[in-house]
């Protein structure tokens, strides 16, 4: 599975989009890039993967680039309940068991 | 459907004690995993089971741990003997079999050894 790289922290003011960069420039072709964000004290949760074109829910937007070598995921309003660390995470598992965790971004929404 | 509920919340034990660790996977989920979060090393993947089957327990620290899924809706991790760097955030999460689906999280169980 490719190795990710994401930066340690991040600042945004409330109610400003959060753009959240992530390396994976050894993916394979078959592997899908997933986001996940722990809220302090609780499990993580899903936000959005996509493994070739944009995504976006009701989350956040998901953009990755034609070469498929990094990708960034966007918080469009983002508000103080979004501090948290997210994670981005290249798996190409049949089944989440190879969800490799690096040590995420560390988001602080400032109001 | 409540999510993946894990109990207890909380534990504390004295170091040689027996800890059992529960969790109730999401209802028509056939994949479970066990994790473990610390500072230090962050989220590790325990063992994964897939129809209750376990598939990949390479992630099992020692023979200390043990974990057991008896049917589709409930699983166990047990340590035997706990000692205290087994101290840490046990997490488990379930999620359908396949690629491009997503794991949902219990609140986990903070485990303190002392």
């Amino acid at each position: 599975d490719a190795k990710t790289t994401q930066p340690t922290s991040m600042d945004c003011a409330e109610g400003r989009a959060a753009n959240l960069p992530c390396n994976h420039s050894t993916i394979s072709g078959n592997e899908y890039v997933y986001w996940y964000r722990q809220i302090h004290s609780q499990g993580p949760q899903y936000i959005i993967h996509g493994l070739k074109n944009n995504e976006t829910n009701e989350m956040a937007s998901l953009i990755i680039t034609e070469d498929r070598k990094s990708s960034t995921l966007i918080l469009p309003h983002a508000t103080l309940r979004d501090t948290a660390v997210y994670y981005c995470i290249a798996n190409n598992a049949g089944n989440n068991r190879k969800l490799i965790w690096g040590l995420g971004t560390s988001l602080a929404v400032n109001p | 459907d409540a999510g993946v509920i894990q109990s207890p919340r909380h534990e504390v034990t004295e170091m040689g004690q027996e800890v059992t660790l529960r969790c109730k996977p999401i209802s028509g989920h056939n994949s479970l995993f066990w994790y473990r979060q610390t500072m230090m090393r962050g989220l590790e993947l325990l063992i994964y089971f897939n129809n209750n089957v376990p598939i990949d327990d390479s992630g099992m620290p020692e023979d200390r741990f043990s974990a057991k899924m008896p049917n589709a809706s409930f699983s166990t991790l047990k340590i035997q003997p706990s000692e205290p760097r087994d101290s840490a955030v046990y997490f488990c999460a379930s999620s359908l079999a396949g690629r491009g689906t997503e794991a949902f999280f219990g609140q986990g169980t903070r485990l303190t050894v002392v």
